[in-house]
C-alpha cells in the first residue's frame, strides 16, 4: 500500500543509548521531513530533506543525525539520548511545489529513561 | 518571516452547532495555507488548503475554510459538528523561501459535546 510509515511505533530507551526511529515513504516525494511534537511547543521541525543525499537542519537540530541514501527512507538518530528527546515524532513527506500537501506518518513515541 | 497563529487552545461546541476554529497568519507573498487534524494516537491528516482562487476552500469531513485577505485569517468551520470531530486541528502555512516546510500554529483542541 502507498504510504508513509515510521518505525517503532512505541520506544523506551536509556539516557546515553544511540536510537533510531526509521520513516519509509512509497510515493518517491522529494521531500522529507522530521518533526517532533511536545505539549506547550506544537511541531517544531528538526531536519528536512530536499532529495536524496540533501539534508539540511530545522528548528531544534540538536542531538539529532539524519540521513538519505535512497529517496524513499529517512532515518533519524539520536547519538546519545537525552530525557529532552522524550517526545513524539512525526515523519512527514511532500512532492515539491507549495500546494503539495505533507503526508504524514502515525508517528513513534519515545520515551528516554 | 513566515508564521500561523492560532490563538485559541480549545473550542467547545455542541453537536449539530457551527464550529469556527481561528488562525491568522503572517506571510511575504502569497501564502499557501493548510489544515490538517490529529486524532488521539495518529499522525496527522491533511483537510483542505488555499493555494489560489476561490476564498472558501472545501475539504474532508464536511470541513470548509474562508480565507480572508484583508483580515489575514483563514478560519476553519463547519456547519454541523459531529463528536467524531472532537480532535486536535493545525493551520499551517508553507514556507516558501526554503524547503517547502510546514509552519506550524500551537494546535487548536475542538470537543464536540453531545
Amino acid at each position: 500500500d502507498a504510504g508513509i510509515t515510521q518505525s517503532p511505533r512505541y520506544k523506551i530507551t536509556e539516557t546515553g543509548r544511540q536510537v533510531t526511529l526509521m520513516c519509509h515513504q512509497t510515493w518517491s516525494h522529494s521531500y522529507m521531513f522530521w518533526y517532533r511534537q511536545d505539549l506547550g511547543h506544537g511541531l517544531r521541525l528538526i531536519y528536512y530533506s530536499a532529495a536524496a543525499d540533501i539534508t539540511d537542519k530545522g528548528e531544534v537540530p540538536d542531538g539529532y543525525v539524519v540521513s538519505r541514501s535512497k529517496t524513499e527512507n529517512f532515518p533519524l538518530t539520536l547519538e546519545s539520548a537525552t530525557r529532552s528527546q522524550t517526545s513524539v515524532y512525526f515523519c512527514a513527506s511532500g512532492g515539491t511545489g507549495g500546494n503539495s500537501p505533507l503526508h504524514f506518518g502515525n508517528g513513534t513515541r519515545l520515551t528516554v529513561t | 518571516a513566515q508564521s500561523v497563529a492560532q490563538p485559541e487552545d480549545q473550542v467547545n461546541v455542541a453537536e449539530g452547532n457551527p464550529l469556527t476554529v481561528k488562525c491568522t497568519y503572517s506571510v511575504s507573498g502569497n501564502p499557501y495555507l493548510f489544515w490538517y487534524v490529529q486524532y488521539p494516537n495518529r499522525g496527522l491528516q491533511f483537510l483542505l488548503k488555499y493555494i489560489t482562487g476561490d476564498n472558501l476552500v472545501k475539504g474532508s469531513y464536511g470541513f470548509e475554510a474562508e480565507f480572508n485577505k484583508s483580515q489575514t485569517s483563514f478560519h476553519l468551520k463547519k456547519p454541523s459538528a459531529l463528536v467524531s470531530d472532537s480532535a486536535l486541528y493545525f493551520c499551517a502555512v508553507r514556507d516558501m523561501d526554503s524547503s517547502y516546510k510546514l509552519i506550524f500554529g500551537s494546535g487548536t483542541r475542538l470537543l464536540v459535546r453531545p
